[in-house]
């Protein structure tokens, strides 16, 4: 079954430097999302992304994050200036119907 | 807003013990409703749906049946494996296949032998 990739797996930054995720979403998909998850917590949505623009973002998305389809096969999450409550596990996810698959995630650590 | 509410744990069961995961949700609409399962060190994977009420989704020996009358969307298995300890998530969303997905909390399991 074709899946979701991300990389890095593991990315480690200093604080106020820019990060880039990025994620292959499957081929035919059309809606792309991000969603984070701080440890021990709960699965949180970021934004959604449809036909290069922002469908739908949260709260959490202010303007230091960017989302940026820069091709064909990629999508990408910028973190501008990062802060130490980014670290996080981020999960690039994307769907066709009803049936929304997840990547195995990029854990984010901010010193 | 949309929520999901589950029970949290730590959930720990004997090899081939009955699990029953409670789930109940709030929503504006009709959702379709999912449980996801981590595995250690793994990412997100879809376990199970349902897209309407009295659908009963089921993988792996789990299920899990849409009830709207009280909101709910517990998950069962009748006889847990080792391999079953993860976390399991609870999660809706809105009508119309592209909405973003709501999770709950999560809830771990483990399985001893």
């Amino acid at each position: 079954e074709p899946e979701v990739t991300q990389t890095p797996s593991h990315q480690v930054t200093q604080m106020g430097q820019e990060v880039i995720l990025r994620c292959v979403p499957i081929s035919n998909h059309l809606y792309f999302y991000w969603y984070r998850q701080i440890l021990g917590q709960k699965v949180e949505f970021l934004v959604s992304f449809y036909n290069n623009e922002i469908s739908e973002k949260s709260e959490i998305f202010d303007d230091q994050f960017s989302v940026e389809r820069p091709d064909g096969s990629n999508f990408t999450l910028k973190i501008r200036s990062t802060k130490l409550e980014d670290s996080a596990m981020y999960f690039c996810a994307s769907t066709q119907k009803e049936k929304q698959l997840f990547g195995p995630g990029t854990r984010l650590t901010v010193l | 807003g949309d929520s999901v509410t589950q029970m949290e744990g730590p959930v720990t069961l004997s090899e081939e013990a009955f699990l029953t995961i409670n789930c109940t949700y709030t929503a504006t609409g009709y959702p379709s409703l999912f449980w996801y399962v981590q595995y250690p060190g793994e990412g997100l994977q879809l376990l199970l749906k349902a897209t309407k009420a009295d659908d009963k989704g089921s993988n792996k020996g789990f299920e899990a049946t849409y009830r709207k009358e009280t909101t709910s969307f517990h998950l069962e298995k009748g006889s847990v494996q080792v391999s079953d300890s993860a976390v399991y998530f609870c999660a809706l969303s809105e009508t119309g296949g592209y909405q973003k997905v709501t999770f709950g909390i999560g809830t771990k399991l483990q399985v001893i032998p």
